[in-house]
């Protein structure tokens, strides 16, 4: 079936210490997104690729970075994860080349900052 | 600015009846209106999608109403089950014709 992967599932790091995490996707699909999402709050826009365009969202802290080397995979770099940093972090997937086409979603790495 | 409202309190529903999801929304008019489900640790399921000139839409025991007046999205679970239970958020397209904007969810529990 065709998915969105993301690994890991956890990840644990300390404070401070830079972190990636990875998302795979095999819908051929040209937008990738990465959301921050925690506890009872909506999922945030962090930034997304349109093809290889990178869009950033304006409240994205400088500390996030990401990078797309081709369709299929994407990933989350943040330099120096702070405790505020804490929070699942979804990788999501669309094609929008028809309006209201649904967004799909990996099942998230829950990432923990000791 | 753009906002969107979802009831931040879990809806308890006893099993079989018809659970009652509401999204609100302010400041924007959207082309279409889209509802999720999120499991715990999971991320989230596109469920429904329904277009601004629709005034409702229906899958299996599922439905959804758009009424761009009231700028409110309501999203029904006819005969629930306890498999029901979930956080169900609601998104609208932003500008850019592909970007969500997304609501914080409502957790439903459906009691056996």
């Amino acid at each position: 079936d065709a998915m969105v992967i993301q690994n890991p599932r956890y990840q644990v790091t300390q404070f401070g210490k830079p972190v990636t995490l990875s998302c795979s996707q095999t819908l051929n699909h040209n937008v990738m997104y990465w959301y921050q999402q925690k506890s009872s709050q909506a999922p945030k826009l962090l930034f997304h690729y349109y093809d290889k365009d990178f869009n950033n969202e304006a409240d994205t802290p400088d500390n996030f970075q990401s990078r797309r080397p081709n369709t299929s995979f994407c990933f989350l770099d943040i330099r120096s994860p702070g405790l505020g940093d804490a929070a699942m972090y979804l990788c999501a997937t669309s094609r929008p080349d028809r309006d209201g086409q649904p967004q799909h979603f990996g099942d998230g790495t829950r990432l923990s900052i000791l | 600015s753009q906002k969107i409202e979802q009831n931040s309190e879990a809806l308890n529903i006893q099993e079989g009846k018809t659970a009652t999801l509401t999204c609100n929304y302010t400041n924007y008019s959207p082309a279409y209106l889209q509802w999720y489900r999120q499991d715990p640790g999971r991320g989230p399921v596109f469920l429904l999608l329904i277009r601004e000139n629709e005034k409702e839409k229906r899958k299996e025991r599922l439905k959804v109403t758009f009424d761009t007046t009231l700028k409110q999205s309501l999203f029904h679970i006819t005969a629930s089950q306890p498999a029901d239970s979930a956080t169900y958020l609601c998104a609208l397209v932003a500008d850019s014709n592909y970007q969500l904007i997304w609501g914080a969810g409502t957790k439903l529990i459906i009691k056996p």
